[in-house]
């Protein structure tokens, strides 16, 4: 099956970008997401890329897409303290099953 | 977005026991899922919630255990049998969109603990 990686943590100075990584296995999902976890809450997505683009851009939020290396990146600009979640990256979408990954913790330090 | 809202949002109960968690749905959607996501991990698929048909689930999960119901398009409900400590998890309702990212949208989930 699919294997989607993240890195467990990331700590960043609110004012600075934060880029949290992802990578996967299998090429054939259509869709890549993003979805932010809040403590206690559901899961709220951010935004998404198709497999055939490399990039895409939603105001503070930048998605780069390496098909090549199966490596997707989400890049949050001017990092807020409410941006502190945990960020999975998920692939799949329409019909096909969602696999997410293994979810990244971002604190953000004032 | 659709909006979607589950209940309870949150229960503790006893080993043994069962409990049926509700998702409404404001608009009719085809596809719904179940997801469960124990403490500190990622989501996992339970099954997938079909209007009219049985719920098709993922391997390691059986209907005897998640009995789940789909008896109209903004409804299901899943529930869990013959509770275990190990059954402790947040449990979230999903839905697939008709727009063109074809994206899921979760609902806030039931947070559930089994003593």
């Amino acid at each position: 099956g699919e294997d989607v990686e993240q890195s467990l943590f990331l700590s960043v100075r609110e004012g600075d970008s934060s880029v949290i990584n992802c990578t996967y296995t299998d090429s054939s999902s259509t869709y890549l997401y993003w979805y932010k976890q809040e403590p206690g809450a559901g899961l709220q997505l951010l935004t998404y890329i198709f497999s055939n683009m490399d990039m895409k851009q939603d105001q503070r939020l930048t998605v780069l897409l390496n098909k090549k290396d199966k490596h997707l990146s989400l890049r949050i600009a001017d990092t807020q303290t409410g941006d502190s979640a945990i960020y999975f990256c998920a692939l799949g979408g329409g019909y096909q099953k969602v696999t997410f990954g293994t979810g990244t913790k971002l604190q953000v330090i004032p | 977005s659709a909006v979607i809202s589950q209940k309870p949002s949150r229960d503790i109960c006893q080993r043994g026991t069962s409990l049926t968690i509700q998702c409404q749905v404001d608009s009719q959607v085809t596809m719904m899922f179940w997801y469960r996501q124990q403490p500190g991990q990622s989501l996992t698929l339970i099954a997938t919630a079909n209007q009219g048909s049985e719920a098709t689930y993922e391997s390691g999960f059986v209907i005897d255990k998640f009995p789940i119901s789909r008896p109209n398009l903004t409804f299901s409900t899943l529930t869990v049998s013959n509770m275990s400590p190990e059954d402790s998890s947040i449990y979230l309702c999903s839905l697939l969109a008709s727009g063109v990212g074809n994206e899921q949208f979760f609902g806030p989930g039931t947070r559930l603990t089994v003593l």
